[in-house]
C-alpha cells in the first residue's frame, strides 16, 4: 500500500463549478502539507501549504486537512480553463524533511 | 533570477549510452533534489544532496550516479541507459518545506 494515494482522474467539469481533490495517508507523523500544480510539459509549482490540521483559503483556493481521517483536500471554487492541470498532493513530517508525493489528479475545466 | 534550470530539455538515447543530466538553481539553497515522473508512479525521489559535498540515495536510486559539483550545480548521470529509465525528470531545490523545481528533462531510452 502506498504512503500516499490519490485519485489519478482524469476529472473533467465544466466552468464555473466547484472542483475537489483529495489524499489520504497512513503516516501519522506526516505534519506538513502541500498541493502542487503541474501544467502540461512543466514543473510543478506550490499552490497551498498548510501545516497540521484545519483549513487555509486563497482566492478561489481552499486546503482542508483532516489529520485525524488522515485525508487532505483541495477545493477549487468557480473553477476556470485556466486551472486545467494535474494536481499532486505532498507532506513531510518536517520542513527538513523529504517530501512524500501523490500520484497527481489530473483535472479538466471545460468550457 | 532563473530559479532552479536543468539540461537538456529532450533527449533520446540507444540503451547503453550514458549521459549526464545538468541542473542549476541561483537561489542559494543549501539542498538539492534528483526526481523522476512516471505515469501512474508520482514523483520518486533517485537522489538528494543535504549540502554540498554530500549526496543520499532516495527511492529509486539503481541505475543513476550524481554530483554536487559544488552549492549551484548537482548533476545526474545514467552510466549505461535501459528503457526502464525513459522517464521525465525534475530536480528540485528545497527552502522552508517548498520544493522549487525546474522544468524537467524527457529522457527516451530505445
Amino acid at each position: 500500500q502506498k504512503e500516499v494515494e490519490q485519485d489519478p482522474g482524469p476529472l473533467s467539469v465544466p466552468e464555473g463549478a466547484i472542483v475537489s481533490l483529495n489524499c489520504t495517508y497512513s503516516n501519522s507523523a506526516f505534519q506538513y502539507f502541500m498541493w502542487y500544480r503541474q501544467y502540461s510539459r512543466k514543473g510543478p509549482e506550490l499552490l497551498m501549504y498548510t501545516y497540521s490540521s484545519g483549513n487555509k483559503e486563497d482566492g478561489r483556493f481552499t486546503a482542508q486537512v483532516d489529520k485525524s481521517s488522515k485525508y487532505i483536500s483541495l477545493f477549487i471554487r468557480d473553477s476556470q480553463p485556466s486551472d486545467s492541470a494535474t494536481y499532486l498532493c505532498a507532506m513531510t513530517t518536517g520542513t527538513a524533511s523529504k517530501l512524500t508525493f501523490g500520484t497527481g489528479t489530473r483535472l479538466q475545466v471545460t468550457l | 533570477n532563473a530559479g532552479v534550470t536543468q539540461t537538456p530539455k529532450f533527449q533520446v538515447l540507444k540503451t547503453g549510452q550514458s549521459m549526464t543530466l545538468q541542473c542549476a538553481q541561483d537561489m542559494n539553497h543549501n539542498s538539492m533534489y534528483w526526481y523522476r515522473q512516471d505515469p501512474g508512479m508520482g514523483l520518486r525521489l533517485i537522489y538528494y544532496s543535504a549540502s554540498e559535498g554530500t549526496t543520499d540515495k532516495g527511492e529509486v536510486p539503481n541505475g543513476y550516479n550524481v554530483s554536487r559539483l559544488n552549492k549551484r550545480e548537482f548533476s545526474l548521470r545514467l552510466e549505461s541507459a535501459a528503457p526502464s529509465q525513459t522517464s521525465v525528470y525534475f530536480c528540485a531545490s528545497p527552502a522552508g518545506g517548498e520544493q522549487y523545481f525546474g522544468p524537467g528533462t524527457r529522457l527516451t531510452v530505445t
